[in-house]
């Protein structure tokens, strides 16, 4: 069965540092999404990408953040000197769609970020 | 703003009898809501859907409930088994939209 992947399972890094965060999306798929839950928190939208470009994208997902698809098939989150706060579980989904086809995420099994 | 929301963070069952998991939202113009199960260390995985043109969707001993006047939804679970448990967001996403609203989420235990 086609699934997302996520690498890696578990980062640490300093503050201050940059991090990216790696997903395979499942091949047809043409949306791309990255969500994160702070531990004990509800699972957050950062960033929807579609056609190359972000579609939509939260408040969350500031200057300190991008997103690409460097090479049609990874899907990579950039977080640009990283904040204590930034620690969390990020998950990559994927979601294919037709028109009228309402399509639901899948996920990858997350990448916890620990920022010291 | 929490525009899903889910007021139970736990909920205990015994095995064989029915979870019944709530869900409530703030937003009218959601058309589309979804459930998924997610077991630790894992990503959540979706369970159920249901389009708002509907006010049930039944899948195997799942059967979502929706009551859009209320604004609420519930994910109805029987038989609970052993292997439910887990934590259960809601979500939801307008049909025109990509983006999907996720709840706190419910941690449901079975007990045998």
């Amino acid at each position: 069965e086609p699934e997302v992947t996520q690498t890696p399972s578990h980062q640490v890094t300093q503050m201050g540092q940059e991090v990216i965060l790696r997903c395979v999306p499942i091949s047809n798929h043409l949306y791309f999404y990255w969500y994160r839950q702070i531990l004990g928190q509800k699972v957050e939208f950062l960033v929807s990408f579609y056609n190359n470009e972000i579609s939509e994208k939260s408040e969350i997902f500031d200057d300190q953040f991008s997103v690409e698809r460097p090479d049609g098939s990874n899907f990579t989150l950039k977080i640009r000197s990283t904040k204590l706060e930034d620690s969390a579980m990020y998950f990559c989904a994927s979601r294919w769609t037709l028109e009228g086809n309402t399509g639901e995420l899948f996920f990858g099994e997350g990448s916890r970020l620990t920022v010291l | 703003d929490q525009q899903v929301k889910q007021n139970s963070p736990s909920l205990s069952v015994q095995e064989g009898r029915i979870s019944i998991l709530n869900c409530d939202y703030t937003n009218s113009m959601f058309d589309y809501f979804l459930w998924y199960k997610k077991y630790p260390a894992e990503g959540p995985t979706f369970l159920i859907s249901i389009s708002s043109i509907k006010d049930k969707n039944e899948d195997g001993r799942f059967t979502v409930f929706l009551n859009k006047s209320a604004k609420h939804l519930s994910l109805h679970i029987v038989p609970s088994q052993p292997g439910d448990s887990a934590v259960y967001f809601c979500a939801a996403r307008y049909l025109t939209g990509n983006q999907f609203y996720f709840g706190t989420g419910t941690s449901l235990t079975v007990i045998p």
